[in-house]
């Protein structure tokens, strides 16, 4: 157990639809950091948050948004879905900025199907 | 980043040490080494990262080359449960995100 919490685990929807992706770090992490895997794409850095802040943005679609909460939780939101958005979204905290000999860990992930 | 290259597959016997090479001839001074691996859907798992000495946790022991060019994973007594996709990761400390490429298929086999 990382102790990155993701919910949920498993959403099926349809195209046009919106969803929320939530993410609760492990305690006292203070960077969130969002990847998207589908099976043609690999793993794919989406969007990292320090403290509430957005700090690096990587191939995030302008339908993907997110944010950090002064709790640290954070949450994606996928708008206007398409077939091929299906696909893992995992989360990963660290204490610290990853380039700062810190290690992320990641969540068990939210399977995303949208039909 | 500097980008690395990794071999698509690796097979290794149950007990026997796994060697995983990783390239990434266009390091500069401040970047790490860091290594995760990816069970079948699996979020990611971090395995261990290094500068410029040799590093060893519980894990693995990771070897990195003195000109820091290129690296080795080991994975000393693979088993069944060592089956996943490792991933080879150059990051600098400017706090950047790691980006994944498509990693090490190893395949342990009895």
């Amino acid at each position: 157990d990382s102790g990155v919490t993701q919910t949920p685990k498993h959403l099926i929807t349809a195209t046009g639809q919106r969803v929320t992706l939530r993410c609760s770090p492990r305690s006292g992490d203070l960077s969130v950091y969002w990847y998207q895997q589908s099976l043609d794409q690999g793993l794919q850095f989406l969007i990292q948050y320090y403290n509430g802040e957005e700090r690096a943005k990587g191939n995030i679609l302008e339908r993907f948004s997110a944010q950090q909460f002064p709790d640290l939780h954070s949450e994606l939101n996928l708008s206007s879905l398409e077939l091929g958005d299906s696909a893992l979204y995992f989360c990963a905290s660290s204490a610290r900025l990853a380039g700062d000999t810190g290690e992320l860990f990641f969540g068990e992930g939210s399977r995303l199907t949208v039909l | 980043d500097a980008k690395t290259t990794q071999p698509t597959s690796m097979d290794c016997a149950e007990g026997r040490a796994a060697n995983l090479p990783c390239n990434h001839s266009t390091i500069s001074g401040n970047e790490y080494v860091y290594w995760y691996r990816q069970i079948h859907s699996q979020g990611p798992q971090y395995i261990i990262h290094g500068l410029k000495n040799n590093e060893t946790n519980e894990m693995a022991s990771l070897i990195i080359t003195e000109d820091r060019k290129s690296s080795t994973l080991i994975l000393p007594h693979a088993t069944l449960r060592d089956t996943a996709v490792y991933y080879c990761i150059v990051l600098n400390q400017a706090g950047t995100a790691l980006i994944f490429g498509k990693g090490t298929t190893l395949s342990v086999s009895s």
